[in-house]
């Protein structure tokens, strides 16, 4: 059965600085990992899909890495700006969790001006 | 192109009542899940349904129902409302309902049992 964790569960940093989340989950046999964004009481926005074959994926300044043998997944954000402050949530797929989406409770970020 | 979509936005009612909650696919995707996100909790995935037919469930009870059209939309119904249903519920579409296809995830409708 397929758990997630992500660590920490919130933080709060000034803007410009450089930030790392952290998603663990327990079967590594993964097909991808998906990380979204959600905003206070919104939908999910999907930010990247990494890969199990892939190492890191890129959109802006985002950057997610993937370590499958370890079970572990980062997201890293460059120059945090006010606006990114959300809910991080990442989402592995695997074989024990065909067909759906398993979630942690997330990071919420808050990034101060 | 239009993304996903989902009514109504926000819905009040009373314990023992029966709701249904609408959602749109994102143009082109045939795949509809249903997602149950609590307060302060990640989402629970509820069910999914592909070519009109529920292909998977997650651990909910029978008083979650649901509904695929031949136009790919898609209901999801409570009956017998509980207090513990308030909840963001949270639909995601994607193109085939196999494993690791990218979800694309609705606005939400936020139900309030009183």
């Amino acid at each position: 059965k397929q758990e997630v964790t992500q660590i920490p569960a919130a933080l709060s940093v000034p803007e410009g600085e450089n930030l790392v989340l952290n998603c663990s989950f327990t079967d590594s046999a993964i097909y991808n990992l998906q990380w979204f964004r959600q905003d206070p009481g919104k939908g999910l926005t999907s930010l990247l899909l990494i890969q199990s074959s892939q190492r890191e994926q890129t959109s802006g300044r985002l950057n997610a890495s993937l370590d499958k043998s370890s079970g572990r997944s980062t997201l890293y954000i460059a120059a945090s700006q006010p606006g990114d402050s959300a809910t991080y949530l990442c989402a592995p797929w695997g074989s024990s969790n065909t067909g759906k989406l398993i979630f942690g409770q997330g990071t919420t970020l808050q990034v101060k001006p | 192109d239009a993304g996903v979509t989902q009514s109504p936005t926000h819905l009040i009612k009373t314990r023992g009542q029966q709701v249904t909650l609408r959602c749109s696919p994102k143009s082109g995707h045939d795949t509809v899940s249903w997602y149950q996100q609590a307060l302060g909790q990640g989402p629970q995935f509820i069910f999914q349904y592909y070519e009109e037919e529920e292909r998977q469930r997650g651990n909910f009870p029978d008083r979650f129902s649901g509904h695929q059209f031949p136009n790919y939309s898609s209901e999801l119904n409570v009956n017998a409302l509980l207090l513990g249903d308030s909840a963001l519920y949270l639909c995601a579409s994607s193109l085939a309902a196999g494993a690791g296809i990218e979800q694309y995830f609705g606005p939400g409708t936020r139900l309030t049992v009183t």
